[in-house]
């Protein structure tokens, strides 16, 4: 089944410990990349990757990393997180170009104390 | 800058009834696509309808249909004969044909569609 991995589906984690949100796609698709959804908001974008060693910074991409080593994996790193990083995620990828929708991962809920 | 709005936080439709959510977007482009993504309580985000800008046709998946004004930036959704099922939040996205390096999706702000039985 054509799909995006994304785990975990939940997490609760305290103020600056190191927390590492896996995504991964099995549909060969060059374009990945990883949103933030809060309420009023919408979904912003926090890092894209066109395709593997290349990434760069959406719009709201502070206190993130990320890292693109395989075409299929992306991986979204917090490597100090803090309470205002308390979100619902997605894993989103598609084929390069614009007629082309995302394919979304089924989110996870982080929460940081 | 290109923004998408959807003005209508909240709707609600009676079952079997017919309702409209509004968005609007603002660009320079004159190729883009548009997309209306659904997302019920499990979270899933779920592709309802895509319009592409160079067709006028207004674009149609069953029930769900889509009012295309390109010169007013307006891509509003319609769900007819509306279920349970339906009841989500529902976002506006549009996509730039020639992104540069983003490539991106741009979200509204959503729209929370309650259906009364």
């Amino acid at each position: 089944e054509a799909q995006v991995t994304q785990n975990p589906r939940y997490l609760i984690t305290v103020t600056g410990k190191k927390l590492t949100v896996t995504c991964s796609q099995n549909m060969n698709h060059e374009y990945m990349s990883w949103y933030r959804q809060d309420p009023g908001l919408g979904l912003r974008q926090i890092y894209y990757s066109m395709n593997v060693e290349v990434t760069d910074k959406g719009d709201v991409p502070e206190g993130y990393k990320v890292s693109r080593k395989e075409k299929r994996n992306f991986p979204l790193i917090l490597e100090s997180p803090s309470p205002n990083q308390t979100s619902l995620y997605f894993c989103a990828s598609s084929f390069s170009g614009a007629q082309n929708g995302y394919t979304f991962g089924s989110g996870t809920r982080l929460t940081v104390v | 800058a290109q923004t998408v709005t959807q003005s209508q936080p909240e709707m609600s439709v009676q079952e079997a009834e017919t309702v409209t959510l509004s968005c609007t977007y603002d660009t320079s482009e004159s190729d883009y696509y548009l997309f209306w993504y659904k997302q019920p309580p499990s979270r899933q985000m779920i592709l309802v309808i895509r319009q592409e800008a160079y067709k006028q046709q207004n674009a149609t998946e069953n029930r769900f249909s889509v009012n295309f004004q390109k010169a007013a930036k307006s891509f509003s959704l319609k769900i007819s004969d509306s279920q349970l099922g339906d009841a989500a939040m529902y976002f506006c996205a549009y996509r730039p044909l020639y992104g540069g390096a983003t490539n991106k999706l741009i979200f509204g702000t959503g729209t929370l569609l309650a259906v009364q039985p």
